[in-house]
C-alpha cells in the first residue's frame, strides 16, 4: 500500500513561476518529513525537511508547509528557475526507525 | 571528498551473468541501504544494514545478495541477471537511530545496470 502519495507526477512551470508539489501521508506515526531533489544522472539529495511540530519551513526559494491534522505537506518553489528542473521526492519516516518511505516522485521542468 | 561512492557507474551485461556493485561511505554512518530506481523514477528499498547486520530485507529475489564487510561498505551481488533487473541502483547511508535524531539519507551517484 502507498503510505506516501505524491502529486503531480510531472509539472511544467514557466521561469519565474511557482512550482507546487503535494504529498499526503497515511501513517500517523511518521514524524520526519524530508524532501529530496534528484538531478538527472545523480542520486537524490536532501533539499529540506520538517517535523510535525512546525507548520512551515523556508530555505531560500524553497518552502515546505505541513498540515498535521490533514497529514499533508507541500513544497513550494518560488521564482522557479530552469536549474530547478529535477525530480522531487517527498518522504516520511519514524524517528528511531530504519525505513524511509518515498513518494513516487514529481518530474519538474522549468521552461526558460 | 566523495561521501557515498559506488562502482561501477555503468554496468552492461548479458542475461544470466553474475555481477557485483560496490558501495563505500566515508561519513562514519552505521546504517547503509540499497535502493532500486526504475525507469519511472520510483525508489524502492531493497536492503538495509545497521552495524553490518541485515535489518531490512524487502521482497527481493534471492538472486540478490548484499554483503557488508564493515560499517563503511555495502556490496550487492546479483546472480543470474534478468532483463527486469535493468535499473539504477543507489546506495545510501545515514546515522544509526541510536546515535542521532536526524533521518537524512545520503545517496551515492547510482549504478546504471543494463541487462541485454
Amino acid at each position: 500500500q502507498q503510505q506516501v502519495k505524491q502529486s503531480p507526477q510531472s509539472l511544467i512551470v514557466q521561469k519565474g513561476g511557482i512550482s507546487i508539489i503535494n504529498c499526503a501521508y497515511e501513517n500517523t506515526a511518521f514524524d520526519y518529513f524530508p524532501w529530496y531533489q534528484q538531478f538527472p544522472g545523480k542520486g537524490p539529495a536532501l533539499l529540506i525537511a520538517i517535523r510535525p511540530d512546525v507548520s512551515e519551513k523556508k530555505e531560500g526559494r524553497f518552502t515546505i508547509s505541513f498540515n498535521k491534522s490533514a497529514k499533508q505537506s507541500s513544497l513550494h518553489i518560488m521564482d522557479s528557475q530552469p536549474g530547478d528542473s529535477a525530480t522531487y521526492f517527498c518522504a516520511a519516516s519514524i524517528t528511531g526507525g530504519f525505513k524511509t518511505i518515498f513518494g513516487a516522485g514529481t518530474r519538474l521542468f522549468v521552461k526558460a | 571528498d566523495t561521501a557515498v561512492s559506488q562502482t561501477p557507474k555503468y554496468l552492461v551485461t548479458q542475461m544470466g551473468n553474475d555481477k557485483s556493485i560496490k558501495c563505500e561511505q566515508n561519513l562514519g554512518h552505521d546504517t547503509m541501504y540499497w535502493y532500486k530506481q526504475d525507469s519511472k523514477k520510483f525508489l524502492k528499498i531493497m536492503f538495509s544494514y545497521n552495524n553490518k547486520e541485515l535489518i531490512i530485507n524487502e521482497t527481493v529475489p534471492n538472486r540478490f545478495s548484499p554483503k557488508s564487510p564493515d560499517k563503511a561498505h555495502l556490496n550487492l551481488h546479483i546472480n543470474s541477471l534478468e532483463l527486469g533487473d535493468s535499473a539504477v541502483y543507489f546506495c545510501a547511508s545515514k546515522v544509526s537511530p541510536e546515535r542521532g535524531d536526524t533521518d537524512t539519507q545520503y545517496f551515492g551517484p547510482g549504478t546504471r545496470l543494463t541487462v541485454l
